[in-house]
């Protein structure tokens, strides 16, 4: 299977602008996505196939990378998007999420 | 609006069966995407468990391939989870979601449904 590999934790102030990153274990192509899950919620679709913004999800969030590596950017960061973030590849199958990483402000 | 909603028993028994129905409204299930079962369980670790497509047919994880079945009630538009010989390893929260079938990716969730797998 085609382990993603995201790092645990990331503390950023508000306004500030932070990156996530999410490392494939082998080629995904541009199928990799990105979703925001807060405690008691479903996961919430952010960034489809590396780049593309979901409907209804603000601007601040961008996605981007191809094939490996790929990175979800909040900028700027508010109070509201603590949250943790998971990335998902459907280049390979079977399906696979990355651990997530889970965002905190400062 | 489309909606997902997962139902079924918070408990289940260890080598008993679990089974989860998915009811969706807004969306009819034959009209396309694929459905699909995920999970996450307890720390946060989160699979997909597999799904069926608009068109009934299903696939499913590898590494759950002999215990898993979806099938699905085209009346009532539901889709269904079951799966068998569970033991407290299948603890987790299972969650329904719909997937495009070119890129996979889930744009509607369920809310989930917490299964415990305890005697």
């Amino acid at each position: 299977d085609t382990v993603l590999t995201q790092s645990p934790a990331l503390a950023v102030s508000p306004g500030e602008r932070v990156s996530i990153s999410c490392r494939a274990s082998e080629g995904v192509n541009s199928y990799m996505h990105w979703y925001q899950q807060k405690p008691g919620q479903q996961p919430k679709l952010l960034i489809y196939k590396a780049s593309n913004l979901a409907s209804g999800v603000p601007a601040r969030f961008s996605g981007s990378g191809s094939g490996t590596d790929f990175t979800l950017t909040i900028d700027p960061v508010e109070a509201d998007d603590t949250a943790t973030y998971f990335c998902q590849q459907s280049w390979n199958d079977p399906y696979t999420f990355g651990a997530g990483t889970k965002l905190e402000l400062k | 609006e489309i909606q997902l909603q997962e139902s079924g028993p918070g408990l289940v028994k260890p080598s008993q069966s679990l089974s989860l129905t998915c009811s969706v409204t807004g969306y009819t299930i034959t009209s396309g995407y694929d459905w699909s079962w995920i999970r996450k369980f307890p720390g946060n670790k989160m699979e997909w468990m597999g799904y069926i497509s608009y068109s009934g047919s299903t696939n499913y994880n590898p590494s759950l391939k002999s215990r898993i079945s979806i099938t699905r009630d085209t009346s009532k538009n539901q889709f269904f989870l079951q799966l068998n010989s569970v033991t407290t390893e299948d603890t987790a929260t299972y969650y329904c979601a719909r997937s495009r079938t070119i890129a996979a990716y889930f744009d509607y969730w369920g809310q989930g449904v917490m299964v415990t797998v305890s005697s």
